[in-house]
C-alpha cells in the first residue's frame, strides 16, 4: 500500500538553529499539506501545498516557517530560529484530491533544547 | 470555538463488549467528515469519510454513521487490537482544505 514517509522519524535541535524536516508524499497525490501536534494536544493545521504553491496557511504558519517541493518527489518544512514551543510531532499528508482523506506520514518528533 | 468535540476523552472496554464514540461538529457547512485511528507515537491512520448525513460506512467491527451535528463511530466486539486514539475531524465549505480535528477518545480493549 502507498505510504507518505518522513524523515527524519526524530530530531533533537538546539534553540535558535534552524530545522529541516522531509516528506516524500504519494506519487499521484497533488495536495500536500503540514500538521503538528504538541504533546497532549489536538492535531493542528500548518499549510496546505497545491499546483507549487502555498493554497492556505495557519495562524501558527508565520515568518519562522516555510515549504518547499524542491523536485518532483520531496515535500519540505524548514523552521528557522527554533523556539523552545516548536517541540512537537510533525506530520506530513497527502491526498489525491482536497475532499479526501489524507494519508499521514509517520510524523517527525522535533525537540527543540 | 472548538468546531470538534469528541466525547468520551477516554474508554475501557472489555473484549467483546460493544460501544460507540461521538464526535459532534458545529462547521456551518460541513464538506466532509473523518475518522482516522492513531496509535502511540504514530501518524493518524485514515478509516473513513462521510460526505452528507444519513451515510454510513463499514470497515471490519468499525461503522461510522452521520447525522447534520454529530458522527458516531460503532466498535462491535472490540479487540485487544483495536486499543488506540479515534480521531475525527471535519472539513468545512468555504474555508479551504484543512482539517479541524477533535481532541479524540483513546480506547483501551481489556483482554
Amino acid at each position: 500500500e502507498p505510504e507518505v514517509t518522513q524523515t527524519p522519524s526524530h530530531q533533537v535541535t538546539q534553540m535558535g538553529q534552524e530545522v529541516i524536516l522531509r516528506c516524500v508524499p504519494i506519487s499521484n497525490h497533488l495536495y500536500f499539506y503540514w500538521y503538528r501536534q504538541i504533546l497532549g494536544q489536538k492535531v493542528e493545521f500548518l499549510v496546505s501545498f497545491y499546483n507549487n504553491e502555498i493554497s492556505e496557511k495557519s495562524e501558527i504558519f508565520d515568518d519562522q516557517f516555510s515549504v518547499e517541493r524542491p523536485d518532483g518527489s520531496n515535500f519540505t518544512l524548514k523552521i528557522r530560529s527554533t523556539k523552545l514551543e516548536d517541540s512537537a510531532m510533525y506530520f506530513c499528508a497527502s491526498s489525491e484530491r482536497s475532499n479526501y482523506g489524507y494519508t499521514f506520514g509517520s510524523g517527525t518528533r522535533l525537540t527543540v533544547v | 470555538e472548538d468546531q470538534v468535540t469528541q466525547s468520551p476523552e477516554a474508554l475501557r472496554l472489555q473484549e467483546g463488549e460493544s460501544s460507540s464514540l461521538n464526535c459532534s461538529y458545529t462547521v456551518s457547512g460541513l464538506r466532509g467528515l473523518f475518522w482516522y485511528r492513531q496509535d502511540p507515537g504514530k501518524g493518524p491512520e485514515f478509516l473513513f469519510t462521510l460526505y452528507s448525513a444519513g451515510e454510513e460506512k463499514e470497515k471490519e467491527r468499525l461503522k461510522a454513521t452521520l447525522t447534520k451535528k454529530e458522527s458516531f463511530l460503532h466498535i462491535t466486539a472490540p479487540k485487544p487490537e483495536d486499543s488506540a486514539t479515534y480521531l475525527c475531524a471535519v472539513q468545512e465549505l468555504g474555508t479551504g482544505n484543512q482539517f479541524y480535528f477533535g481532541t479524540g477518545t483513546s480506547l483501551t480493549v481489556i483482554p
